[in-house]
């Protein structure tokens, strides 16, 4: 069956980096375009970054741009998310993402767990 | 890019209908037929309901229901059950560098 297993997560303090990652099985994973999702507590879901499935394509949400970078390691079966000049609202829970079936493939089918960001001095 | 307009909550009574609204505009729910819906109960991920604004993947129950107007998207829960009390994210592309928005999520009461 499809897993998303994210680590990584922890306290870092404001201007700080942090590196997710997400193992992946159960896919084919080299064929699908992989996201990156959060949560902050109490709030809804916000839309990080995606890459597509060959890592030729790269989007980001504004509130990241420039200071988060997503890549993928096929041969780990592993998905990436470097977070630098880490800001107090990036305080979140991390989700990584599948790329859904079916359709126009613009929707997201199988979600990690997550893992919990805390950005705080 | 704006997250897209959800009512903050709506709320019926086991076996009503309610209907989540979703509205963003010519440059992603009214622009493309790729709106899906999602639904989150607390401390879970969330889980996929509807997508390609109506279609509904393998194991989820026919109550559940999308359709779209114009610029507004909307997730129809019919003979409402207490199970179906979570939040609710409608998602969308957008033409827009970011490529994809979610709404700003709707919590459903079942009374």
């Amino acid at each position: 069956q499809v897993q998303l297993v994210e680590s990584g997560g922890g306290v870092v303090q404001p201007g700080g980096s942090l590196r997710l990652s997400c193992a992946v099985s159960g896919f084919t994973f080299s064929r699908y375009d992989t996201h990156w999702v959060r949560q902050a507590p109490g709030k809804g879901l916000e839309w990080v970054t995606v890459i597509s499935y060959d890592g030729s394509s790269k989007y980001y949400a504004d509130s990241v741009k420039g200071r988060f970078a997503i890549s993928r390691d096929d041969s780990k079966n592993t998905l990436y998310l470097q977070m630098n000049s880490l800001r107090d609202e990036d305080t979140a829970v991390y989700y990584c993402a599948k790329r859904g079936d079916g359709g126009s493939h613009r929707h997201i089918d199988h979600w990690g767990q997550g893992t919990l960001v805390t950005v705080s001095s | 890019q704006s997250a897209l307009t959800q009512p903050a909550s709506v709320s019926g009574s086991p076996g009503q209908s309610i209907t989540i609204s979703c509205t963003g505009t010519s440059s992603d729910v009214g622009g493309y037929n790729y709106v899906s819906w999602y639904q989150q109960h607390p401390g879970k991920a969330p889980k996929l309901m509807i997508y390609d604004v109506s279609n509904r993947p393998s194991g989820v129950s026919n109550r559940f229901s999308g359709s779209k107007s114009g610029n507004t998207a909307s997730l129809t829960i019919s003979g409402l059950q207490a199970e179906d009390e979570a939040d609710y994210y409608c998602y969308s592309y957008t033409s827009s560098s970011t490529l994809y928005v979610f709404g700003t999520g709707t919590k459903v009461t079942v009374l």
